[in-house]
């Protein structure tokens, strides 16, 4: 069965970085897109960007380039969301999705608090 | 980017009453490669991740009770429960996947009355 298990909570300090990660298993990683989805306390879902593992091609939101990447270690079929400079605004439940188009399967979040 | 924009934010319904959500993307969605139009509904429970409910705005995915329908095309789109229960209480969210960013409604809290 297809299941994404991501990576503990995290606690951060303003102007640091994080990196979540996203271990897929029960089908084959490098054949569909992983996406990142956010959600701030109070606020609805809002989309990082995409990595498609087979290529390693990435797409950003545009408010956070500069700030994220995303990448896969196929030989761990693991996706990784890294987001730099955090600020207090970065703080929320940070999903992980498989897509065939639509977002089948999600990993169950990881909570990333951002506080001084 | 394509903006969808959801309605009403907020609904109580009784238990066994008909719930409807709408939503309205700020171009059309429709995917002529199969004729289908790009667009997701999703559950939304405290605790848990987002659970797709439909795709190609009318596709029951597998599991989802078919109290749950969705239909619409172009630009509008509705997502209906036929006869709330009370495990539907939740926030529901439609979203586009015809084009990047992928853009969500700002949601709808579903409650009972």
């Amino acid at each position: 069965q297809v299941q994404l298990v991501q990576s503990g909570a995290e606690v951060k300090k303003p102007g640091a970085s994080v990196k979540v990660s996203c271990k897929a298993s029960g089908y084959t990683f490098s054949a569909y897109h992983i996406h990142w989805v956010r959600q701030a306390p109070g606020q609805g879902l809002e989309w990082l960007g995409q990595i498609y593992p087979k290529s390693g091609a990435t797409e950003y939101e545009q408010k956070f380039r500069g700030r994220v990447t995303m990448t896969t270690d196929s030989s761990i079929t693991t996706a990784y969301m890294e987001l730099s400079r955090l600020t207090s605004d970065d703080t929320a439940l940070y999903y992980c999705a498989r897509e065939d188009w639509k977002y089948d399967y999600w990993g169950q979040g990881t909570l990333v608090i951002v506080s001084s | 980017d394509i903006v969808m924009t959801q309605s009403p934010e907020s609904l109580a319904v009784s238990l066994g009453e008909r719930a409807t959500i709408n939503c309205k993307s700020s171009q059309s969605i429709f995917y002529s490669s199969n004729s289908k139009n790009s667009l997701a509904w999703f559950q939304h429970k405290p605790g848990q991740p987002p659970r797709l409910l439909i795709s190609w705005a009318s596709t029951r995915e597998s599991g989802v009770p078919d109290r749950f329908s969705g239909s619409g095309s172009g630009t509008d789109f509705t997502l209906t429960i036929s006869s709330l229960q009370a495990e539907d209480v939740a926030v529901y969210y439609c979203q586009q996947y015809y084009n990047t960013p992928r853009t969500f409604g700002q949601g709808t809290k579903v409650e009972i009355k």
